[in-house]
Order: C-alpha cells, then sequence, then structure tokens
C-alpha cells in the first residue's frame, strides 16, 4: 500500500470555482501535514501547513485534516487562473528540522478565465 | 526574499560519468536536504544534513550517492557513477533550525545518457 495517494488529475474548473484537492495517506504516525504549490519548472512553494485534525484558513485557502479517516483536503475559494499549478500534499511523522516529507504524486490544476 | 538557488538548471552527463549538483541555501538556515522528482512521479526524499553530518538518508541514497557543504554558502550533492534511472528533477532545500518549513530551490534536471 502506497503512504501517500493523490489523484493526478487534471483537473479543470472555470474562473471562480471551489476547488477541492485531496489526499489519503496509510501511516498513522503522520501528525503534520503541508500542502506545496508548484509552478512548472520551479520548484515547490509551501501554501499551507496544518498539524494533527482540524481545519485552516489563509485567504481563500483552507487545508482540512481528518486523521480518523486519513484524508486531507484543501480548498481553493474564487478559483484564479493564477492558481494554475500542480499542487502537492506533504507530510511527516514528526515537526523537527531534518525530518523528511513523505510527497504525494501532486495533482494538476488548470482554472480558466 | 531570500530563496534557495540550484546550478546547473539542466545538467546532461553521460552514464557512468561524476555529477556534482550544486545549491546555495538560505543564508541563517541550518538543515539541508536534497530530493529528486523522476518525470511523472513523486518528490522523493534523499538525505538531510545538519552541522555536517548526514541526519537522515532514504534506501534511495546509496554508497554512489554523497553530500557536502565544502564552504559557508555551498552545499552539493555528488553521483559517483551515474546511471540511467538517475536522470529526474533534482531539488534542493533549507530550514532554520528551530522551524519546519522546507524551502525549494527551483531544481536541476539531470539527464543520464
Amino acid at each position: 500500500q502506497k503512504e501517500v495517494e493523490q489523484d493526478p488529475g487534471p483537473l479543470s474548473v472555470p474562473e471562480g470555482a471551489i476547488v477541492s484537492l485531496n489526499c489519503t495517506y496509510s501511516n498513522s504516525a503522520f501528525q503534520y501535514f503541508m500542502w506545496y504549490r508548484q509552478y512548472s519548472r520551479k520548484g515547490p512553494e509551501l501554501l499551507m501547513y496544518t498539524y494533527s485534525s482540524g481545519n485552516k484558513e489563509d485567504g481563500r485557502f483552507t487545508a482540512q485534516v481528518d486523521k480518523s479517516s486519513k484524508y486531507i483536503s484543501l480548498f481553493i475559494r474564487d478559483s484564479q487562473p493564477s492558481d494554475s499549478a500542480t499542487y502537492l500534499c506533504a507530510m511527516s511523522a514528526v515537526r523537527q528540522a531534518g525530518t523528511a516529507l513523505i510527497f504525494g504524486k501532486g495533482t494538476t490544476l488548470s482554472v480558466s478565465s | 526574499e531570500p530563496e534557495v538557488t540550484q546550478t546547473p538548471s539542466h545538467q546532461v552527463t553521460q552514464m557512468g560519468q561524476e555529477v556534482i549538483l550544486r545549491c546555495v541555501p538560505i543564508s541563517n538556515h541550518l538543515y539541508f536536504y536534497w530530493y529528486r522528482q523522476i518525470l511523472g512521479q513523486k518528490v522523493e526524499f534523499l538525505v538531510s544534513f545538519y552541522n555536517n553530518e548526514i541526519s537522515e538518508k532514504s534506501e534511495i541514497f546509496d554508497d554512489q550517492f554523497s553530500v557536502e557543504r565544502p564552504d559557508g554558502s555551498n552545499f552539493t550533492l555528488k553521483i559517483r557513477s551515474t546511471k540511467l534511472e538517475d536522470s529526474a528533477m533534482y531539488f534542493c532545500a533549507s530550514c532554520q533550525g528551530s522551524a519546519d518549513t522546507q524551502y525549494f530551490g527551483p531544481g536541476t534536471r539531470l539527464t543520464v545518457l
């Protein structure tokens, strides 16, 4: 069983739509969850970080973690063409520098104007 | 805004040759990482480095790989004898000792012929 699963898409939505991106994981030791955005030919850029279960909101972005279901989500409200990118979920079991992040495969999102 | 830089952006080499990928982490960061992403696959952790020694490494990071911080600014990944399957994007990342946000560089595309 793969540690982190993420539907690669592609996902195409019109401008202004609400986007839902999801990952499932198998390792119950994961406690720290991140979403990175990756534009073409660029490195991953941290968008959101969440510890354990619950919601976190930052502007148009909301990250949600359900540890009982081993399921995390990223919601994007009022999506913009500039949101077109690949979104990677990442997670780790411990929160300390030096610890490896385990990534999902990434979901490619295209927002059309 | 400070950023992680990587050189070269694209490296082409022959199978069996040695390559050195270079990274300049953010100046006040203390932890350094290498990840790789084979085309169409996940970002995979290779190694983390702190205080001039390896903190953690994955199964991928075998004897063909080595890392070094030769001076106060550079962080390098050496592959001693490249194989076709080493072709990938290699990302360097860094973070502060007490923080956990890993900042990624733009990557080096390694092509092994």
